[in-house]
């Protein structure tokens, strides 16, 4: 699976749009990007995922660069609540039964919100 | 809306003794991730189960075994504990016959060893 890099920390004041760049510069032709977050302890919480189109959901929005090497997650209207650990993660399309379903969790950026 | 289920919430053992963790997916998902994350540390993949056959191991003990039943429930077994042991676990189910992607995530069961 690709590896992504993404910044250990950011800040981000509420009610302001939150921007989470990442980057995934060996991505193949095939690989979808996911984000995932995690709040304190709880289980990872699915967010959006996109494989080389713009996607928007009630959540956030991923914004993927034409050449799908980077992208960035857009939460709109950041609350206190969304205070977490996000995960960009690249993987393999699904096939029943495949190995490609696990998540590979790398480092996160963790996500601030002051108020 | 159902959601993972994982049992129990918190368990403390003793080392070398064993633990069963148990998962009950969202209702009509076919597949079953448990991930471990140890303190401080991003969840790792361990085992997944497709239509109740293991589909993909990661690093996973030989002293942990896990299998998915024909209720599609799921249970990871833990022998011989060790205080590298103490982690949450969590358990994710997905339908991926129908290919949808994304994996929903129970609220974990942290284990204590001591």
């Amino acid at each position: 699976d690709a590896k992504t890099t993404q910044p250990p920390s950011m800040d981000c004041a509420e009610g302001r749009a939150a921007n989470l760049p990442c980057n995934h510069s060996t991505i193949s032709g095939n690989e979808y990007v996911y984000w995932y977050r995690q709040i304190h302890s709880q289980g990872p919480q699915y967010i959006i995922h996109g494989l080389k189109n713009n996607e928007t959901n009630e959540m956030a929005s991923l914004i993927i660069t034409e050449d799908r090497k980077s992208s960035t997650l857009i939460l709109p209207h950041a609350t206190l609540r969304d205070t977490a650990v996000y995960y960009c993660i690249v993987r393999p399309p699904i096939a029943g039964g495949t190995s490609y379903g696990k998540l590979t969790f790398g480092q996160g950026t963790i996500l601030t919100v002051h108020p | 809306a159902a959601g993972v289920i994982q049992s129990p919430r918190h368990l403390i053992k003793e080392k070398r003794e064993t633990a069963t963790l148990k998962c009950y997916p969202i209702p009509r998902h076919d597949t079953v991730y448990w991930y471990q994350q140890g303190p401080g540390q991003d969840p790792q993949f361990l085992i997944s189960f497709y239509e109740k056959m293991q589909s993909d191991k990661g690093s996973i003990p030989d002293r942990f075994s896990a299998q998915q039943f024909s209720d599609y429930h799921s249970e990871l077994n833990m022998s011989s504990l060790e205080l590298g042991d103490s982690a949450l676990y969590f358990c994710a189910s997905s339908l991926e016959g129908y290919g949808t992607h994304e994996q929903y995530f129970g609220p974990g069961t942290r284990l204590t060893v001591t």
